[in-house]
């Protein structure tokens, strides 16, 4: 059965680096794009992005560029999201999703809980 | 800022329906296909709907969608206490180049 499981929560201090990671497994790893969705506490959902899986290109949406990096390692079927120079509004849970097609999420993480304070 | 409008909240006695707008323009829903999010209190969202109108397996036909122009529907019918949730509505915009989701509706079971 197709399996999405993420690594758990992380805290980091204001300035820091955090990566994500997002397994997959249960389906051809390269036939679904990755998608990231973030959500902060007690907010909607924000869709962050996507990675497409044949070339590792990442397309990022508008408040996620610069700090935000999607990634792939297809040898082990995992995608990451790291995120640099963490600022408090960063804390939110991030979840990785698959995409059936355009903003079709089928099957999600389990979500992962960054929170960053001094 | 969402560029999909729902409403914060909805809620009926079990056994009745409720229904969860969701409004956009013609550069998201008018133009792409929409789908709905059920999320639990603690756990990641789960597809209720797809293009439009269709049920994933294993979703109950008590949950229903519609779109028609700019806005789209979720109706869940025979409310059930286990239906408490946040719902979401999501598409692709097409000017934004993005993916985008509704601001969410909390559904009440009184």
């Amino acid at each position: 059965q197709v399996q999405l499981v993420q690594s758990g929560s992380e805290l980091r201090k204001p300035g820091a680096s955090v990566k994500v990671s997002c397994k997959a497994s249960g389906y051809t790893f390269t036939a679904h794009s990755m998608n990231w969705v973030r959500q902060a506490p007690g907010q909607g959902l924000e869709w962050m992005g996507w990675i497409n899986m044949h070339t590792g290109n990442p397309t990022y949406a508008q408040g996620f560029t610069g700090r935000f990096v999607f990634s792939l390692d297809t040898s082990v079927t995992t995608a990451y999201l790291q995120i640099n120079s963490l600022k408090a509004e960063d804390s939110a849970v991030y979840y990785c999703a698959r995409d059936d097609q355009v903003v079709r999420f089928n099957y999600w993480g389990q979500g992962t809980l960054v929170t960053v304070s001094s | 800022q969402s560029v999909l409008t729902q409403p914060p909240s909805v809620s009926a006695a079990p056994g009745q329906k409720v229904t969860i707008s969701c409004s956009g323009s013609s550069s998201n829903i008018g133009n792409n296909e929409i789908c709905w999010y059920q999320q639990l209190p603690g756990t990641a969202p789960k597809l209720l709907i797809y293009e439009n109108n269709k049920r994933p397996s294993g979703i109950p036909d008590r949950f229903s969608g519609s779109k028609s122009g700019t806005s789209a529907t979720l109706g869940i019918t025979g409310l059930q206490t286990g239906d408490e949730a946040d719902y979401y509505c999501g598409t692709w915009d097409s000017s934004l180049s993005a993916g985008v989701f509704g601001t969410g509706t909390k559904v009440t079971v009184l």
